[in-house]
């Protein structure tokens, strides 16, 4: 199975502050298609996750421009310009190259 | 708008069964794979099962391979999860998530609690 690292899984931020996940795979998460099926989920409390970003950098309608995907092969990266409030929350990537689908641990974003 | 509702929600003895259900809506259910993912309490997300479109190829995790069942009902928008030979480590939130483009889970469910203790 691919294995998939975030770090750091417990982060910290003041708000207005930026923030940054990173994520990496045991191997190449490019597909036999030439796409990188890489996805980024928020999960607030209590509720279901939310997909943000989906094959590596595309943004989910309605999910606020101030998130952003980027990465290539084996490293992404989950950026959030200015923190807001709304969200603090559990983020894991996840991917979709290979059966068995997996995710990250998950990496728990708080208000200082 | 798309929707997707687990019901089946339990409690069951080690070595028990239980089926869950995912009523689907706001969407043509007949067009896209469809995926169970669980969350044991305090923990991450682990993929179960996925089933294709028509049904005729399915996916399991090693976890589950031989115990659980994925099936879907075309006619009726619903997906299924026969859960056998339960064990304490299936306890779990179970949502069922649409493959609404490839390699990506959109939208999910609110998930369905299944406990297994004695």
């Amino acid at each position: 199975d691919v294995v998939m690292t975030q770090s750091p899984l417990s982060l910290p931020v003041t708000l207005g502050q930026p923030a940054s996940i990173s994520c990496r795979s045991s191997q190449s998460l490019v597909n036999s298609d030439g796409n990188t099926y890489l996805n980024w989920f928020q999960q607030r409390p209590g509720q279901s996750p939310r997909r943000l970003i989906y094959k590596v950098s595309n943004r989910d309608s309605g999910v606020p421009d101030r998130f952003s995907g980027s990465g290539s092969g084996t490293d992404f990266t989950l950026k959030i310009s200015r923190v807001e409030a709304e969200d603090v929350g559990l983020y894991y990537c996840m991917q979709g190259t290979q059966w068995p689908w997996t995710f990250g641990q998950g990496t728990k974003v708080e208000i200082k | 708008e798309v929707s997707l509702v687990e019901s089946g929600e339990g409690f069951v003895q080690p070595g028990g069964s239980l089926r869950l259900s995912c009523a689907a809506s706001g969407f043509t259910f007949s067009s896209h794979v469809m995926h169970w993912v669980r969350q044991a309490p305090g923990k991450g997300l682990e993929s179960v099962s996925a089933i294709s479109t028509n049904g005729d190829r399915t996916y399991y995790a090693d976890s589950v391979k031989g115990r659980f069942t994925i099936s879907r009902d075309n006619s009726k928008n619903t997906l299924y999860l026969q859960m056998g030979s339960l064990r304490s480590e299936d306890m779990a939130v179970y949502y069922c998530a649409r493959e609404g483009s490839r390699g990506s889970l959109d939208p999910w469910g609110q998930g369905t609690l299944v406990t297994v203790s004695s």
